[in-house]
């Protein structure tokens, strides 16, 4: 049973570039959340989608912006890249939107650095 | 708004037992959790704790107070694979997304 899986691992970009990020969820789960980590620092909410539209979104500026997929996949897209951008990406995955434990299965994270 | 303090470092020894506590304030309360993260991996579930008490699940335990918005993580017979930063979460009253803390980086010494 494939567990989240993310791409690219590793990617380097320069200021005012765009960037992709994908996210397949584990089996079995509806629902992608996306965080950010910066280094040293706990995983920031940017948003989750579920049946396909945004349900919740955190502070994020509207350069973020994401999809889902009728499979259930993911992508992340940051326009106008800020070296302040630079964080590793994680994308989770659940079951069922919100409620239950609420236990998130994250995937492994796409680095991102804005030179 | 919901804030979250944990420690920023802690060490211990080996089979010792260590207590990592979180504290946070929040408007809606809708579930504690801790996930582990070693370095350069992606976090992992460690325990979920929506009502007063305690959680145990082997090695490690989980206590939430709600009245006092304090948590601790107890973790006995260290091993060295168990250094790694620990997250201490809430989740948000719609239930759609987890607040998490800085996390507390664990050092397990031999």
């Amino acid at each position: 049973d494939a567990g989240v899986t993310q791409s690219p691992t590793h990617l380097i970009k320069t200021r005012g570039q765009q960037v992709t990020l994908r996210c397949s969820p584990k089996s079995g789960h509806d629902t992608v959340s996306w965080y950010q980590q910066a280094l040293g620092q706990g995983p920031q909410f940017i948003f989750q989608y579920y049946e396909e539209e945004e349900r919740q979104r955190g502070n994020f500026p509207d350069r973020f912006s994401g999809h889902q997929f009728p499979n259930y996949s993911s992508e992340l897209n940051v326009n106008a890249l800020l070296l302040g951008d630079s964080a590793l990406y994680l994308c989770a995955s659940s079951w069922g939107g919100s409620g239950g434990t609420g236990e998130l299965f994250f995937g492994e994270g796409s680095r991102l650095t804005v030179l | 708004g919901q804030n979250i303090d944990q420690p920023t470092e802690m060490t211990a020894t080996e089979g010792a037992i260590v207590q990592i506590n979180c504290t946070y304030q929040t408007s809606g309360f809708n579930g504690l959790f801790w996930y582990q993260q070693h370095a350069g991996e992606a976090p992992t579930f460690l325990s979920y704790n929506v009502l007063d008490g305690l959680e145990e699940k082997g090695r490690f335990s989980s206590f939430l107070s709600r009245s006092k918005g304090y948590s601790y993580l107890l973790l006995k017979e260290l091993q060295m694979k168990d250094s790694a930063s620990y997250l201490c979460a809430i989740r948000n009253q719609a239930g759609t997304a987890l607040i998490f803390g800085k996390g507390t980086t664990l050092s397990v010494s031999s």
